[in-house]
């Protein structure tokens, strides 16, 4: 069955230190991958996609086929990346294959 | 560009009431996905529509149904509510399955 699940329910750390926040998924086909985050109060927005292989506000995430996971990470944490963060995957022409892990509570304490 | 609304923001039902749920976007996408999002389950997909006149299940269509009544406009009706159906529901488009943009929300509680 195609699952992504984010294990950690609530990720807290201190100001500065690293954070990963982890994502594993099972699929059946290649699907792309992306992290979604959510302020407070506000609407959920797309942070990073695995295709574009790019850095946002520090992060990274690096799709691993081999062990499959897309890990999201941030080697110095900062108190305005407290959110809630959404792993999701989706394969191309397989409608319904639309995928969100149970999400990831970030709280960065000062 | 406004994006993707919702209405309402908030509602508040009965059990056995009915009401829809209201969604546009103004970004000219053909897929547009109604989620609801609860606490610990993350984001769960109930129908989704990948072209005008088109709609089709996700995870939990159970209880819902929906409309695609245009390009913009996808609507997700609940015929008699039930207090499981409490829950914030976030209406979604895409052009193809790339990035989503999410509405802001409406929290519904049934009682």
């Amino acid at each position: 069955a195609q699952r992504v699940t984010q294990p950690e329910k609530l990720l807290s750390v201190f100001k500065g230190a690293p954070v990963e926040l982890k994502c594993n998924y099972s699929y059946s086909g290649s699907p792309e991958l992306f992290w979604y985050v959510q302020y407070s109060r506000q609407r959920l927005q797309l942070l990073l996609r695995h295709i574009s292989r790019e850095s946002i506000k520090g992060f990274t995430a690096d799709l691993n086929k081999g062990e499959t996971f897309f890990h999201l990470k941030k080697p110095f944490a900062q108190e305005e990346d407290s959110a809630m963060y959404y792993c999701e995957g989706s394969i191309y022409n397989q409608g319904g294959k639309l995928i969100f892990g149970q999400g990831t509570e970030l709280s960065v304490k000062p | 560009n406004a994006g993707v609304t919702q209405t309402p923001k908030f509602q508040v039902l009965k059990t056995g009431q009915s009401m829809t749920l209201q969604c546009a976007q103004d970004m000219n996408h053909n897929s547009m996905y109604w989620y609801r999002q609860d606490p610990g389950m993350g984001l769960r997909l109930i129908y989704y529509s990948a072209s005008e006149g088109t709609t089709d299940k996700g995870e939990v269509p159970n209880g819902y149904n929906v409309s695609r009544l245009n390009k913009r406009e996808f609507s997700l009706r609940l015929e008699s509510a039930a207090p499981s159906q409490t829950s914030v529901y976030f209406c979604a488009s895409s052009e193809g399955w790339d990035e989503q943009f999410f509405g802001p929300g409406t929290r519904l509680t049934v009682l």
